[in-house]
């Protein structure tokens, strides 16, 4: 069964570091979402795109954020300058061309030191 | 009113039991409607959509009304396995397919 992949899954990083956040998601799929989820707390949208753009971000997605669909499989995140509290579990989704189901990667742990 | 509302629960019930999760929705143009399952550090995974005339999966059973903006998962004769937290998760219309979650309600089976 096809599935949603990401890596790391576990990212270690110092405050004022760049990160990179990989996920491969369906190949047939072409909607893609980042979440987010901060320990204790509910998932939180950062951002969605589609056909090659960024149909909608939230207000946690600010500058220092970036995405990115490099070569049509992979897609990924950027947090230019990270903060202690992007320390959370980023989760990439995606959606098919008929369909609302979102389908999750397991995640990358994100620590900001 | 909150997009997508939950009793966080926890909701502590014996093996065996019958137990239903509530949410309500506040935006009445919503299309899509889904229950997700997350176990503890672990991504969530799409358990069920809801569908308007209700929908039965094994011992799950989802249910929407639209007029109330309301939806439910019903779980029969719970088992051990099913302790996580239920998220209700609503997609409004757009092109962006985006997904508005609720904080979830969690299940703990207890043998």
């Amino acid at each position: 069964e096809p599935e949603v992949t990401q890596t790391p899954s576990h990212q270690v990083t110092q405050m004022g570091q760049e990160v990179i956040l990989r996920c491969v998601p369906i190949s047939n799929h072409l909607y893609f979402y980042w979440y987010r989820q901060i320990l204790g707390q509910k998932v939180e949208f950062l951002v969605s795109f589609y056909n090659n753009e960024i149909s909608e971000k939230s207000e946690i997605f600010d500058d220092q954020f970036s995405v990115e669909r490099p070569d049509g499989s992979n897609f990924t995140l950027k947090i230019r300058s990270t903060k202690l509290e992007d320390s959370a579990m980023y989760f990439c989704a995606s959606i098919g061309v008929a369909s609302y189901e979102q389908y999750f990667g397991p995640g990358t742990r994100l620590t900001v030191t | 009113r909150k997009e997508v509302e939950q009793d966080p629960g926890p909701f502590n019930v014996p093996e065996g039991a019958t137990v239903a999760f509530n949410c309500t929705y506040s935006n009445s143009a919503s299309q899509s409607f889904f229950w997700y399952r997350q176990d503890c550090r672990k991504e969530p995974k799409l358990l069920m959509s809801v569908y308007s005339s209700g929908n039965e999966d094994g011992r799950f059973t989802a249910q929407l009304n639209r007029a109330s903006q309301y939806i439910s998962l019903l779980i029969r004769d719970s088992k051990l396995s099913d302790s996580a937290t239920y998220l209700c998760v609503v997609g409004n219309a757009g092109n962006n397919r985006k997904l508005i979650w609720g904080l979830g309600t969690s299940l703990a089976v207890n043998p």
